[in-house]
């Protein structure tokens, strides 16, 4: 059981660059979130995904985009990065009926 | 709306000193709080959690009253370790469907020195 798994762990993008952070869950939970994490500001929720083909936005979704074609998997896509999209981006999952969120291990992004 | 408020860090502590991490909340109805810590290059994970008043939850060593009259959550440890050098994460979330999503304080830095 390998929970939650991301890739990559690290990218350096320059601006305008375009790139997509899987992630990845054996779980068979519902649903699926990603968050931002920047410094003093804890996390802050993205986009989520309550199901297989359904997302919505969260707190902070400008300049992203997502897509949960398989239960098990939910993207995050820059489109065209930008310094402000420096951060760490983290995933994670739930399952229905439960409050307990499962997260992988980050991915730190770098936008030049 | 809900939010969670935690002391600012960082927290620097000797080995086996007494640690408190304070925790307020706002929230309507009765959520569930949670601490989660996050160690260095790493996710964060579930250290305690408590869904209604009056719970304590425990886990390491780490506890966490879920104080509903003064709307807290504060973490405790008798004696700290080098090995509990982490960021510690308040959190809460209100109810179970899937419009419920979880809110998180802004996290707090806590150092042990040997």
């Amino acid at each position: 059981n390998a929970g939650v798994t991301q890739t990559p762990k690290f990218r350096v993008l320059k601006t305008g660059q375009s790139m997509t952070l899987l992630c990845a869950q054996d779980m068979n939970h519902e649903y699926m979130y990603w968050y931002r994490q920047d410094p003093g500001m804890g996390l802050r929720l993205i986009h989520y995904s309550v199901g297989e083909g359904t997302t919505a936005k969260g707190e902070v979704p400008d300049g992203y985009n997502v897509s949960r074609l398989k239960k098990q998997n939910f993207l995050l896509g820059l489109e065209s990065a930008a310094p402000s999209q420096t951060s760490v981006y983290f995933c994670a999952s739930r399952l229905a009926g439960y409050n307990e969120q499962f997260f992988g291990p980050g991915t730190r992004l770098t936008v030049l | 709306g809900n939010s969670v408020t935690q002391m600012e860090g960082p927290v620097t502590l000797s080995e086996e000193a007494f640690l408190t991490i304070n925790c307020t909340y706002t929230a309507t109805g009765y959520p569930s709080l949670f601490w989660y810590v996050q160690y260095p290059g790493e996710g964060l994970q579930l250290l305690l959690k408590a869904t209604k008043a009056d719970d304590k939850g425990s886990n390491k060593g780490f506890e966490a009253t879920y104080r509903k009259e003064t709307t807290s959550f504060h973490l405790e440890k008798g004696s700290v370790q080098v090995s509990d050098s982490a960021v510690y994460f308040c959190a809460l979330i209100s109810g179970y469907s899937s419009a419920s999503k979880i809110i998180f304080g802004s996290g707090t830095r806590l150092s042990i020195r040997p």
